[in-house]
């Protein structure tokens, strides 16, 4: 089951790009990685998925790079609505499907 | 238009008692995942099931925990004779089949708290 490794905890101030990086050294050919949103006292919520390259939405971007050991949640602009805690997934697990989450980032966005 | 619903929202006990969360998945979603959450720490898997199936329980501790996704009916995840430690965000997602590209749905959580 590939590990992901992300900074703890990141501050940012409003109208900046916030590029929070995530590694996963043992990534398996068919893992996706996953990005999802969390905010007090609420469940996590989907923000973008990306296999390799580049994807965007219109939340956010994600960097892939070619080796896809790891990959880059780009918030552009962020406001004081995105302080949240950000979760890196890669998976699921190609034997049971389960999903694990790590530590995630806490975000912290200022005036 | 409705998201994953658990219930209750907050549930208060008494050590010894026994706590029974429901979650009910999205329509047409057949897989749940519970999750159990401490303060200030991230989400850690407890188990994961299709109806009436358990596809994998190796997060939830042996004794006292358990968890059921019937044909008809919310899952349930139920703890017997909860301690103090107990105590966690108790969060449920569902996801319409698995596959490497799946995303998950998540409720908006059960706060436990054990007297």
């Amino acid at each position: 089951l590939a590990k992901t490794t992300q900074p703890i905890s990141m501050d940012s101030y409003e109208g900046q790009e916030v590029n929070i990086t995530c590694s996963h050294n043992n990534i398996a050919t068919n893992d996706y990685i996953t990005w999802y949103q969390q905010f007090p006292s609420q469940g996590p919520r989907f923000i973008i998925q990306g296999y390799k390259t580049k994807v965007t939405n219109e939340v956010a971007s994600l960097f892939i790079p070619a080796d896809r050991k790891s990959s880059t949640l780009s918030l552009p602009r962020v406001s004081l609505s995105d302080t949240a805690v950000y979760y890196c997934l890669v998976g699921p697990d190609y034997n049971t499907d389960k999903l694990i989450f790590g530590t995630g980032t806490r975000l912290q966005v200022f005036p | 238009n409705a998201g994953v619903m658990q219930n209750p929202r907050h549930l208060v006990r008494r050590r010894g008692q026994e706590a029974r969360l429901r979650c009910s998945p999205m329509k047409g979603h057949s897989h749940v995942y519970w999750y159990r959450q401490l303060p200030e720490e991230g989400l850690k898997f407890m188990v994961y099931l299709q109806k009436e199936n358990i596809i994998d329980e190796s997060g939830m501790p042996k004794e006292r925990f358990s968890a059921e996704f019937p044909k008809e009916g919310p899952s349930i995840l139920r703890i017997q004779q909860v301690v103090r430690g107990d105590s966690a965000a108790y969060f449920c997602a569902s996801s319409p089949a698995p596959g490497q590209d799946e995303k998950l749905f998540f409720g908006s959580g059960t706060q436990l708290s054990v007297l």
